[in-house]
C-alpha cells in the first residue's frame, strides 16, 4: 500500500528562523512525484513545491526548499527565514507517474511565533 | 490562482437528502477530482474524470457518483446523505496524468445532520 508519514502533528518556530517539516512515504514505484502543499485557515490547498523522484537535485521555491533522499524515502520541507504568514497546516503528498490519485500524508501543522 | 470555483461554500443539510456539489473550471484541464478531507486522514479522493463522461472511482467512492457533462463541471452527488459524508469536500485540475500537480478549489464544507 502506498502510504505517506508525516510524523509531526504540530511544530512552531520562531519568525525569522528555520524549521523543517519531515515527510516519509512508502512505495515500490520508481516514477513518482512528490509534492508539499499549504493549506492557511482560509482553507484553501496551495502548491509549495514539487520534486520529481528521477531528479536528484532537491527543488527550491524561494525561502522553501525540499532534502528528498529516494533510498530512505524521505522528503522533508525546509522554510527558511519563517514569516508570519507561514502559519498553516503542510501537507506532503505523493503521485505514481499515470496514476490519479495523490496520497496525502495527515499533516503538520505549523505555528510561527512572534 | 487556478480558475477553480466550488459551490455551495457551505451547506448544511438532513439525513437521507440528495446533495450535489458542482466544481467549474475556467482552465480547460482535461482531468479533474473530487476529495475528502477529514481530520487525521488528510485528503482522500473519491472520484476523478479523464475527460467528458469518462469517470472512475477513487479509495472512497462508496456512497457517491459524479458527472462530467462538459469539459468545465464535474459534479459530486451524494445519493442519500449520511452523517458520515460529513467533511470539507474539494475538487482539483490537472493538465496530465503524469507529474503536472494538481490544483485545489477553496473546498465546500458540508455538514450532515
Amino acid at each position: 500500500a502506498q502510504t505517506v508519514t508525516q510524523s509531526q502533528p504540530e511544530m512552531s518556530v520562531q519568525e525569522a528562523e528555520t524549521v523543517t517539516l519531515s515527510c516519509t512515504y512508502d512505495t515500490s514505484e520508481s516514477d513518482y512525484y512528490l509534492f508539499w502543499y499549504k493549506q492557511p485557515p482560509s482553507r484553501q490547498m496551495i502548491l509549495v513545491i514539487r520534486q520529481e523522484a528521477y531528479k536528484q537535485q532537491n527543488a527550491t521555491e524561494n525561502r522553501f526548499s525540499v532534502n528528498f533522499q529516494k533510498a530512505a524515502k524521505s522528503f522533508s520541507l525546509k522554510i527558511s527565514d519563517s514569516q508570519l504568514g507561514d502559519a498553516a497546516m503542510y501537507f506532503c503528498a505523493y503521485r505514481i507517474w499515470g496514476a490519479q490519485k495523490l496520497v496525502f500524508g495527515q499533516g503538520t501543522r505549523l505555528t510561527i511565533n512572534p | 490562482d487556478a480558475g477553480i470555483t466550488q459551490s455551495p461554500r457551505h451547506k448544511v443539510t438532513e439525513t437521507g437528502t440528495p446533495v450535489t456539489l458542482r466544481c467549474h473550471q475556467t482552465e480547460n484541464h482535461r482531468y479533474m477530482y473530487w476529495y475528502r478531507q477529514d481530520p487525521g486522514h488528510g485528503l482522500r479522493l473519491i472520484h476523478y474524470s479523464y475527460g467528458v463522461k469518462d469517470t472512475d472511482k477513487g479509495e472512497v467512492s462508496d456512497g457517491y457518483s459524479v458527472s462530467r457533462s462538459k469539459t468545465e463541471d464535474f459534479l459530486l452527488t451524494l445519493e442519500s446523505a449520511t452523517s458520515s459524508q460529513t467533511s470539507v469536500y474539494f475538487c482539483a485540475i490537472s493538465e496530465s496524468a503524469s507529474g503536472q500537480p494538481q490544483h485545489f478549489g477553496d473546498g465546500t464544507r458540508l455538514s450532515i445532520l
